[in-house]
C-alpha cells in the first residue's frame, strides 16, 4: 500500500523567507506526484505534478518541487513567499487512479 | 470551463440515516473520485467511478456506495450514518480513468452526524 508521510504540521514564516516543506513516500512501483494546496475558504488546487523526466518540477506562483527517487521524496520549495501563500498544502502520490494524500501541512506567512 | 460542483455544501443527519450527497464534474472530464477528510488529515480515498462504473475502492465498508450518470455527474451514498462519518466529502474529476494530471476538486459536503 503507498503512503505520503509529511513532516511538517504548521510551518510559520516571515515574508520574503525561503520554504521547504518535506514530503516522502513509500511505494515501490512507478507513481506520480502531486502537491495540492487549499486557500483559506478555497478547494484544493493543484499546485504541481510530475510524472516523468526532469525531477525538478515548476508549479504556479513560483513554486516548485524537486522528485527524488532514492529518497523517495518530493518537496516542496519557493525562495521568497508572501503573506499570500498563507495556506494548507498537501503532497500526494498517484497510481492506478487511486491517490493517497498526506495530512498537509499549514504555512502561516506573517507579513 | 465550469468547475466541480458539490451539493449540499453542508448537511447534519442523525445517526443511522441515510445520506446522498451529490458532484457535477469539470466539464471534459468522466472520472469522478470521492475523497473523505477528516478534520486535521488528509483527504482518504473513498472510490472512483469511470464510465459509470466503480474503478477502485478504498478501505471504506460497503455502507457507502456510489453512483455515477450518463452526464458523468456522480452521487455518494452512505448508509446506517455513525458518527465517525462526520467529515469533508469531498468530489474530485479528472479526464479519462486516469489521475496523471492531477484532480479538479469540488468545494466539499461538511457533513455532521449527531
Amino acid at each position: 500500500a503507498q503512503s505520503v508521510s509529511q513532516h511538517n504540521h504548521h510551518v510559520i514564516l516571515s515574508e520574503a523567507a525561503s520554504l521547504e516543506l518535506g514530503c516522502n513516500y513509500s511505494y515501490g512501483g512507478t507513481v506520480n506526484l502531486f502537491w495540492y494546496v487549499q486557500y483559506p475558504g478555497q478547494h484544493l488546487q493543484l499546485l504541481l505534478k510530475y510524472f516523468s523526466g526532469d525531477p525538478l518540477v515548476k508549479g504556479i506562483k513560483g513554486f516548485e518541487a524537486e522528485f527524488i527517487k532514492s529518497k523517495f521524496s518530493f518537496n516542496l520549495r519557493k525562495p521568497s513567499v508572501q503573506w499570500s501563500d498563507t495556506a494548507e498544502y498537501f503532497c500526494a502520490v498517484s497510481n492506478a487512479g487511486k491517490s493517497t494524500f498526506g495530512d498537509g501541512t499549514t504555512l502561516t506567512v506573517k507579513p | 470551463e465550469t468547475g466541480v460542483t458539490q451539493s449540499p455544501t453542508h448537511l447534519i443527519k442523525t445517526r443511522g440515516q441515510q445520506v446522498t450527497l451529490r458532484c457535477s464534474s469539470q466539464s471534459g472530464h468522466n472520472t469522478v473520485s470521492w475523497y473523505q477528510q477528516a478534520l486535521g488529515q488528509g483527504p482518504q480515498f473513498i472510490f472512483q467511478y469511470y464510465r459509470e462504473e466503480e474503478n477502485g475502492r478504498g478501505n471504506f465498508p460497503p455502507r457507502f456506495s456510489g453512483l455515477q450518470f450518463p452526464n458523468y455527474s456522480s452521487e455518494l451514498n452512505v448508509n446506517a450514518l455513525e458518527l465517525d462519518d462526520s467529515a469533508l466529502y469531498l468530489c474530485a474529476s479528472s479526464p479519462e480513468g486516469g489521475t496523471e494530471g492531477g484532480y479538479t476538486f469540488g468545494s466539499g459536503t461538511r457533513l455532521t452526524v449527531v
